[in-house]
């Protein structure tokens, strides 16, 4: 089966404590994006990566990092430093050329 | 700034009626624009308009884009109590998608 996997689907935390939220497609794309969702709003762009080995901020970076160093996986940390971490958070994926995305099935991280 | 624009940012009806949603952009380098249904989880495509005046249509849904104006609607017709949900309108830009808020539609029986 082709798409794209996010994991775990629920994920709680302590304040102060890095967490690691995994994504990963098999569906050839080149591009992949972490979006976050905050209630009643809609889709902020956290990071994004166009290739292998190189990512580019999105509009709300701070306090988070990424890797991209298989085409397959885009790993989001959610560091310390991030002041309101507590959120839905969506990964998605772009064919090179094409003009859809195609989202994974989310996770919801509650920090306390 | 990239932005986009939707309304209402609520509406709640009665099954049966129709409903039409929309957005607006301002975003360089437009290449596509996608409206995308969310139901508490993640969003899941509905369509993708790339050229004014073509209609496109799935059913009871149906939306169109105008890019002389910057817009777009999406129209739902006979609403039923599944199609709750909120509504995303996302342009790309062929690096990046820009979301709205989303319209949040609640339809009661």
């Amino acid at each position: 089966d082709g798409g794209i996997t996010q994991s775990p689907k629920y994920l709680f935390r302590k304040e102060g404590q890095n967490v690691t939220l995994s994504c990963e497609q098999n569906l050839n794309h080149d591009a992949m994006y972490w979006y976050r969702q905050d209630p009643g709003q809609g889709l902020r762009l956290i990071y994004y990566s166009q290739i292998v080995n190189d990512f580019q901020k999105g509009d709300i970076a701070e306090g988070y990092s990424v890797s991209r160093e298989k085409k397959e996986s885009f790993p989001l940390t959610v560091t310390s430093a991030q002041k309101n971490p507590t959120a839905f958070y969506l990964c998605a994926s772009k064919p090179t050329g094409g003009n859809e995305q195609y989202f994974g099935p989310g996770t919801r991280l509650t920090v306390t | 700034e990239d932005k986009v624009v939707q309304s209402p940012l609520s509406l709640v009806v009665h099954e049966g009626d129709t409903v039409t949603l929309n957005c607006s952009y301002e975003v360089t380098n437009f290449r596509s624009l996608l409206w995308y249904k969310q139901e508490k989880k993640a969003p899941t495509f509905l369509f993708m308009l790339t050229s004014s005046g073509i209609e496109k249509k799935s059913g009871r849904l149906s939306s169109i884009l105008d890019k002389k104006e910057l817009f777009s609607i999406l129209n739902i017709t006979a609403t039923q109590t599944g199609d709750s949900a909120i509504y995303l309108c996302a342009v790309g830009t062929g690096n990046q998608f820009y979301f709205g808020t989303g319209t949040s539609l609640t339809v009661i029986p």
